[in-house]
């Protein structure tokens, strides 16, 4: 089946410093990704969706010029976290559609997901 | 906000027993249905999806019920395994005007007691 990457799976930073996930799909194209964080024991909720070739969607009270998301190809999407701060520790998870089932229908699949630890 | 929400934040059941978890989504536009399991520290995996045209479907062990009328979502898994203890997430896709993303419950952790 697909698969969808994330590196790093785990990253320690120190405040005040950037950390850029990746997520990539790794068997399929995809035109839009979608960033999800997940504080412990919540559910996931939705940050962004990323665009390929154009810039990202975020969603209400999500800083973009914190959370830059670069979609630079069909298989990539990046998440950067700048300037951490240790309120930004969380569990952050992508997820992707495969270009060819549509755009609002047929499974999404989910990276593995990076958790971030800011110190 | 959040439009779906969980009934039973915890669930615990007998290994070979029947668990039901359920689920009641806001948004009667939603037109695509799934349920999710997230294992400690990995990102959700796939369990089973239902469209809103259906209101049954059923898997391997797994069957998912849904009900328009009162917006109601309900994963039923037999005969449970401790390896089928995780949170279960419902997820609802928003429908026409959405790129795709989906809208997550709160979620229900589901433990087996062996």
């Amino acid at each position: 089946g697909a698969v969808v990457s994330q590196h790093p799976s785990r990253v320690i930073c120190k405040s005040g410093t950037s950390v850029k996930i990746e997520c990539r799909s790794l068997d399929f194209q995809a035109t839009t990704m979608f960033w999800y964080r997940q504080f412990p024991k919540k559910s996931l909720m939705l940050m962004a969706t990323s665009n390929e070739g154009s810039k990202a969607t975020y969603e209400q009270g999500v800083e973009k010029d914190k959370f830059l998301i670069n979609h630079a190809s069909l298989t990539l999407s990046t998440l950067t976290v700048t300037s951490a701060h240790p309120e930004d520790s969380s569990f952050y998870i992508c997820s992707a559609r495969d270009l060819g089932q549509g755009a609002s229908t047929g499974e999404l699949f989910f990276g593995e997901g990076s958790r971030l630890t800011v110190l | 906000g959040e439009s779906v929400g969980l009934h039973l934040p915890t669930l615990s059941v007998q290994e070979g027993d029947n668990s039901i978890i359920n689920c009641a989504y806001s948004n009667s536009a939603s037109d695509y249905f799934i349920w999710y399991k997230q294992e400690s520290g990995k990102g959700p995996q796939f369990i089973i999806d239902i469209r809103s045209n259906m209101d049954k479907r059923q898997g391997q062990r797994v069957t998912v019920l849904l009900n328009k009328t009162v917006k109601h979502l309900s994963l039923q898994i037999a005969a449970t395994q401790p390896g089928d203890s995780a949170v279960y997430f419902c997820a609802e896709n928003p429908g026409e005007g959405s790129q795709g993303n989906l809208i997550f419950g709160k979620g229900t952790k589901l433990s087996v007691k062996p």
